[in-house]
């Protein structure tokens, strides 16, 4: 079945240390997403990619870094400057958007749960 | 700048009775709504979306929702609430001629259904 794996599902991390959380797809879409949720919160945006080998910051790219080598796997590293790393992390990816003859509809992973101690 | 509007935080609704989530949208040019809805500690799932068309959408799991131009909004609805629809929804939206990131998610709401 196509679709979006993350991985792992939940996460432990000791303040100071970098992780990096994975997230593949076979749905072959072209953009891929990194969000952030927060309770009480809605989505906030960490990166995003729309081809191979380039990527956009959003809205909380800071203490965060991604890359995109392949199509199907687009990783998020956490690094030791995020200052809040704790929430829950879902990757998502899209076919096409408006402008290309298509809606822009997300998928989504499963999600990733990070916990720093 | 497009902005989503969730303007409860929280709804209860009792098993049997219809139910709605509200949703208020802004963008500056045709706007393509989403909602998807999340189970605790999943991903988000898609509901139904609006892009043109018929106003009332019909989506997953006996789910619709009605684009209001006039009202900028875009409510979720079904006739008879079950258990089972206890989740967080969330409404989206995204410029129809817009970018690779410009899909605005709202904050979220608890929809709890009572047996």
């Amino acid at each position: 079945d196509g679709g979006i794996t993350q991985s792992p599902k939940y996460l432990f991390r000791k303040e100071g240390q970098n992780v990096t959380l994975s997230c593949e797809q076979n749905l072959n879409h072209d953009a891929m997403y990194w969000y952030r949720q927060d309770p009480g919160q809605g989505l906030r945006l960490i990166y995003y990619s729309q081809i191979v080998n380039d990527f956009q910051k959003g809205d909380i790219a800071e203490g965060y870094s991604v890359s995109r080598e392949k199509k199907e796997s687009f990783p998020l590293t956490v690094t030791s400057a995020q200052k809040n790393p704790t929430a829950f992390y879902l990757c998502a990816s899209t076919r096409s958007f408006p402008g290309q003859g298509g809606t822009g509809e997300l998928f989504f992973g499963e999600g990733s749960r990070l916990t720093v101690l | 700048a497009q902005s989503v509007a969730q303007p409860e935080d929280q709804v209860n609704v009792a098993e049997g009775n219809p139910l709605t989530v509200k949703c208020t949208y802004s963008v500056s040019g045709n706007p393509y709504l989403f909602w998807y809805v999340q189970y605790p500690n999943r991903g988000l799932q898609f509901l139904l979306k609006y892009i043109t068309g018929d106003n009332l959408v019909k989506g997953s799991y006996g789910f619709e929702a009605e684009f209001n131009k006039s009202q900028t909004s875009f409510h979720l609805k079904k006739p008879s609430a079950l258990v089972s629809d206890s989740a967080l929804y969330f409404c989206a939206v995204r410029d129809g001629a817009g970018s690779a990131r410009q899909l605005t998610f709202g904050s979220g709401t608890q929809l709890t259904v009572l047996p």
